[in-house]
């Protein structure tokens, strides 16, 4: 069954450092995507990078990187340059061959001014 | 692109009720999914359509859910009779599949409260 974990509940980081997000998955499957969505207190969800299991370069977008390791089946995420505008809850999430999006549990992002 | 359009935003309603929340998603988009958001249980995949049709509605809790997509610009998720337990944020999304990127886009979510 695929499933995504995310082990980090919450996490603080100081303005304009760098984070990473964890994000570990597993699956039968050998093609399949990855994502990461922001969720800020206003609740929408936002899309910010994705990683297709053959892509062989690691995404970025922006201040957004994907760290992706595919031996060790984890696709952490990079925040760059932290804002306090970044604090929100961060899901990691898994598109299987049949096209369905699972999500991860969440990291909750605090960034302190 | 008006993006993917959920309503009501917000519905409270009595235990018992029946309570029917509505998507519209992006035209051209052939997925589209119902999730649920709670504390406790994060997001949780209810159920998914492809080109109109039910593909996996195993995250659907119970008889008393059930969803239609009767054409490709709208569907409903129906709970009938609702319960305390059902209060949650539920989010509609869609994407054109082909690519691979998928393209999800999210709703801005219904806030349903039964009390």
């Amino acid at each position: 069954a695929q499933k995504i974990t995310q082990t980090q509940p919450g996490m603080f980081v100081q303005e304009k450092e760098a984070v990473t997000l964890d994000c570990t998955y597993d699956t039968s499957d050998q093609s399949y995507g990855l994502f990461w969505y922001k969720q800020p207190s206003s609740g929408e969800m936002i899309f910010l990078i994705y990683q297709g299991s053959y892509d062989e370069q690691n995404a970025t977008e922006g201040r957004y990187s994907l760290n992706f390791q595919k031996a060790r089946k984890s696709a952490n995420l990079v925040i760059s340059a932290s804002q306090l505008g970044d604090s929100a809850m961060y899901f990691c999430a898994m598109r299987d061959s049949s096209y369905k999006l699972i999500f991860g549990s969440g990291t909750r992002l605090l960034v302190r001014p | 692109d008006a993006g993917v359009i959920q309503s009501p935003r917000h519905e409270v309603t009595e235990m018992g009720q029946e309570v029917t929340l509505r998507c519209k998603p992006i035209s051209g988009h052939n997925s589209l999914f119902w999730y649920r958001q709670t504390m406790m249980r994060g997001l949780e995949l209810l159920i998914y359509f492809n080109n109109n049709v039910p593909i996996d509605d195993s995250g659907m809790p119970e008889d008393r859910f059930s969803a239609k997509m009767p054409n490709a610009s709208f569907s409903t998720l129906k709970i009938q009779p609702s319960e305390p337990r059902d209060s949650a944020v539920y989010f509609c999304a869609s994407s054109p599949q082909v690519g691979p990127k998928g393209g999800y886009t999210f709703g801005s979510g219904t806030r349903l409260t039964v009390v």
